[in-house]
C-alpha cells in the first residue's frame, strides 16, 4: 500500500489567513482525494485531484476558498482560504490503489 | 446517489469478546466495493478491509470478517478476541466499480466509537 506524509501536521491560524497543506505520496498515482473531517464528524469529500487537469470538486467547495494544485503524480496541495473559525478540522488527502484508498496521517487545523 | 448508515454511534465489548458493528447502504448498482476503515485517536485512517460486491464469499482479515448481505444491503462488520488496540472509530464506506465521472469517491457512513473495556 501507499505510504503518505501531510505537512503540516497541526497548525493554529487567524481568521483570515490562508494556509497551504502538502500531500506526497510514495509512489506514482494518477488520482489524490482530499477530505475534510470537522471535529466528531466523517469524512466528506472536497475534491479530486488528477495530475494534468483541473481538480473536481464537491458540492459545496469551491476552488476560490480550496485551490488544488497537482504538479506531478506524487504531490499535491490544498490551500484553506480566508479562514474562519467554521474551516477548523482535520484535512486528510488519501491516494487510491487497485479501488482501496489509502490515507495521510491527516492536518489538525485550528481557526481562531 | 449512494448513502451509507451506520446506526450506532457507538459500542463497547470487553476484551477477549466479540463484537458486531453494523452498516447499511442505499444503491441501484450492482457493482461495487464496500469497506471497513478503523480511525483510532491518532487520526490516521486504517484499512481494516474489503469487499466485491460481485463475490458472494464474505471477506476475512485475521480477527475481523464482514457478513456482506447483498440483498438486505447488509455489511456488518465483527471483530473477535476484541483488544484493546480496536478502540476506535470505525467507518463503513462505499464506492461504485464504475470508472470516471466521481465514481471513484468514497461515501462514508458517520462512523461507530468502538471501546474495548479490560
Amino acid at each position: 500500500s501507499a505510504v503518505i506524509s501531510q505537512k503540516p501536521s497541526r497548525d493554529i491560524c487567524q481568521r483570515g489567513t490562508s494556509l497551504t497543506i502538502q500531500c506526497q505520496v510514495d509512489s506514482q498515482v494518477t488520482m489524490m482525494f482530499w477530505y475534510r473531517q470537522q471535529p466528531g464528524q466523517s469524512l466528506t469529500l472536497i475534491a479530486t485531484a488528477n495530475q494534468g487537469s483541473e481538480a473536481t470538486y464537491e458540492s459545496g467547495f469551491v476552488i476560490d476558498k480550496f485551490p488544488i494544485s497537482r504538479p506531478n503524480l506524487t504531490f499535491s496541495t490544498l490551500t484553506v482560504s480566508n479562514m474562519s473559525p467554521e474551516d477548523s478540522s482535520i484535512y486528510l488527502c488519501s491516494v487510491e490503489q487497485y479501488y482501496e484508498q489509502y490515507f495521510g496521517p491527516g492536518t489538525r487545523l485550528t481557526v481562531t | 446517489a449512494q448513502t451509507v448508515t451506520q446506526s450506532q454511534p457507538e459500542m463497547s465489548v470487553q476484551e477477549a469478546e466479540t463484537v458486531t458493528l453494523s452498516c447499511t447502504y442505499d444503491t441501484s448498482e450492482s457493482d461495487y466495493y464496500l469497506f471497513w476503515y478503523k480511525q483510532p485517536p491518532s487520526r490516521q485512517m486504517i484499512l481494516v478491509i474489503r469487499q466485491e460486491a460481485y463475490k458472494q464469499q464474505n471477506a476475512t482479515e485475521n480477527r475481523f470478517s464482514v457478513n456482506f448481505q447483498k440483498a438486505a444491503k447488509s455489511f456488518s462488520l465483527k471483530i473477535s478476541d476484541s483488544q484493546l488496540g480496536d478502540a476506535a472509530m470505525y467507518f463503513c464506506a462505499y464506492r461504485s466499480a464504475r470508472g470516471g465521472g466521481g465514481s471513484e469517491k468514497l461515501v462514508f457512513g458517520k462512523g461507530t466509537k468502538l471501546t474495548v473495556n479490560p
